[in-house]
């Protein structure tokens, strides 16, 4: 069974800071997907940068990046030039990439302040 | 951009009574999710659904718990004697494609359910 390990359950930074959020995975596939989502106190569920395990190159959608180390099932989010708007709760995710398991399996979430 | 669409945002309920959580997905989509969170803890998985069935389900899943597309653009998930227990936020998700290209869910704002 797959599992998702994210070891900071709450994190707090001054806006304009970088911050890095740590995610672990154990799974035995070698194709699969890893995503974060940003969950903001709207509760709604948000897609932030989705990695495809089979492309070494890290995903970047603007001021997010990843650092995905396939080896070590490691998968940590970077947020660049952090933003108030950036405060909300990071869920990271795995799922697996084959015919007939397609839900996502998430980890417990790391709360992230973005201070002023 | 196209939004998956859950009503009611919050709905209360007495124990024992049924209730119907309603999700209208993304029109193109074809494959739909149901997870719940309860407060403070981690997304689950609940049920998949293609094709008019149940692809997948978890052990959440019980006889309590059924789904249905009735109508081609609502997917509803309709809780049979609700329970303390069950008091969580229910997220409906969509997808267009599962695989390759795959760009993760769309979630829905969801639903909070409390159960009393």
């Amino acid at each position: 069974a797959q599992t998702v390990t994210q070891s900071q359950p709450e994190m707090s930074v001054q806006e304009a800071e970088t911050v890095t959020l740590s995610c672990t995975y154990d799974t035995s596939e070698n194709n699969y997907y890893l995503f974060w989502y940003k969950q903001p106190p709207s509760r709604q569920m948000i897609l932030v940068i989705r990695q495809e395990a089979y492309k070494q190159q890290n995903a970047t959608e603007n001021r997010f990046s990843v650092n995905f180390q396939k080896a070590a099932k490691s998968f940590s989010l970077k947020i660049s030039d952090s933003q108030l708007g950036d405060t909300a709760m990071y869920f990271c995710a795995f799922m697996k990439h084959g015919n007939r398991d397609d839900k996502i399996i998430f980890g417990k979430g790391t709360r992230l302040h973005i201070l002023p | 951009e196209p939004e998956v669409t859950q009503t009611p945002s919050h709905q209360v309920t007495q124990m024992g009574q049924e209730v119907i959580l309603r999700c209208v997905p993304i029109s193109n989509h074809l494959y739909f999710y149901w997870y719940r969170q309860i407060l403070g803890q981690k997304v689950e998985f609940l049920v998949s659904f293609y094709n008019n069935e149940i692809s997948e389900k978890s052990e959440i899943f019980d006889d309590q718990f059924s789904v249905e597309r009735p109508d081609g653009s609502n997917f509803t998930l309709k809780i049979r004697s609700t329970k303390l227990e069950d008091s969580a936020m229910y997220f409906c998700a969509s997808s267009e494609v599962r695989f390759a290209g795959f760009n993760g869910y769309t979630f829905g704002s969801g639903t909070r359910l409390t159960v009393v």
